[in-house]
């Protein structure tokens, strides 16, 4: 079946660095990936939508300029959290659709946990 | 605007008794409903899907789940709970094949052994 791969699975940085997070569909092609993040015991909450070719779309509240997302082919979206600080720290989770199957449901990776020390 | 609510954040069933979690959803158009699971640090996976079909929908694992429209409920249900299915379990609504998903606050299902 249709597979999302991310990676890093884990991942610890310094307050002040930049870190980049793949979203890969595997098997798949997509026009569209979703980017949420989880904090702990809490639920997802959509931060952007990833498009390829083209700008990516905010949730109200998401600093696109912490938050750089770029999705430049139809199987590869990247989110860089630039400048990362300590309240930055959450579980990132990518999701993206199968397009040339029919009613395809979302597909999830894996998330990157993300600990700014 | 569409909305989820998961009547119960936490759910505790014996090993072999029915396990029944809870979600009423709110939505302005007609909805596409799902619920997904999630392991400690994993990703989530698809349990099962409405999208205006028949409203008993049979998921993976042995779960179910019905689209009550009267009651605006979509409760996940299964027959006897096994340890593996202890877990935290979101449901999800989309509206009018609007690719944006608004998930609930989830329910975590502890399994007594």
């Amino acid at each position: 079946g249709a597979v999302v791969s991310q990676h890093p699975s884990r991942v610890i940085c310094k307050s002040g660095t930049s870190v980049k997070i793949e979203c890969r569909s595997l098997d798949f092609q997509a026009t569209t990936m979703f980017w949420y993040r989880q904090f702990p015991k809490q639920s997802l909450m959509l931060m952007a939508t990833s498009n390829e070719g083209s700008k990516a779309t905010y949730e109200q509240g998401v600093e696109k300029d912490k938050f750089l997302i770029n999705h430049a082919s139809l199987t590869l979206s990247t989110l860089t959290v630039t400048s990362a600080h300590p309240e930055d720290s959450s579980f990132y989770i990518c999701s993206a659709r199968d397009q040339g199957t029919r009613n395809s449901p979302l597909h999830f990776g894996n998330g990157t946990r993300l600990t700014v020390t | 605007a569409q909305s989820v609510t998961q009547l119960d954040s936490h759910v505790s069933v014996s090993e072999g008794t029915p396990v029944l979690l809870r979600c009423n959803y709110s939505s302005s158009y007609s909805p596409s409903l799902f619920w997904y699971v999630q392991h400690p640090n994993k990703g989530l996976q698809l349990l099962l899907k409405y999208t205006s079909a028949a409203t008993l929908v049979k998921g993976i694992n042995g779960f179910e789940a019905e689209f009550k429209k009267s009651e605006t409920s979509f409760h996940l249900t299964k027959p006897s709970a096994h340890m593996s299915d202890a877990a935290e379990y979101f449901c999800v609504v989309s509206e009018g094949g609007n690719e944006k998903l608004t998930f609930g606050t989830g329910t975590r299902l502890t399994i007594i052994p």
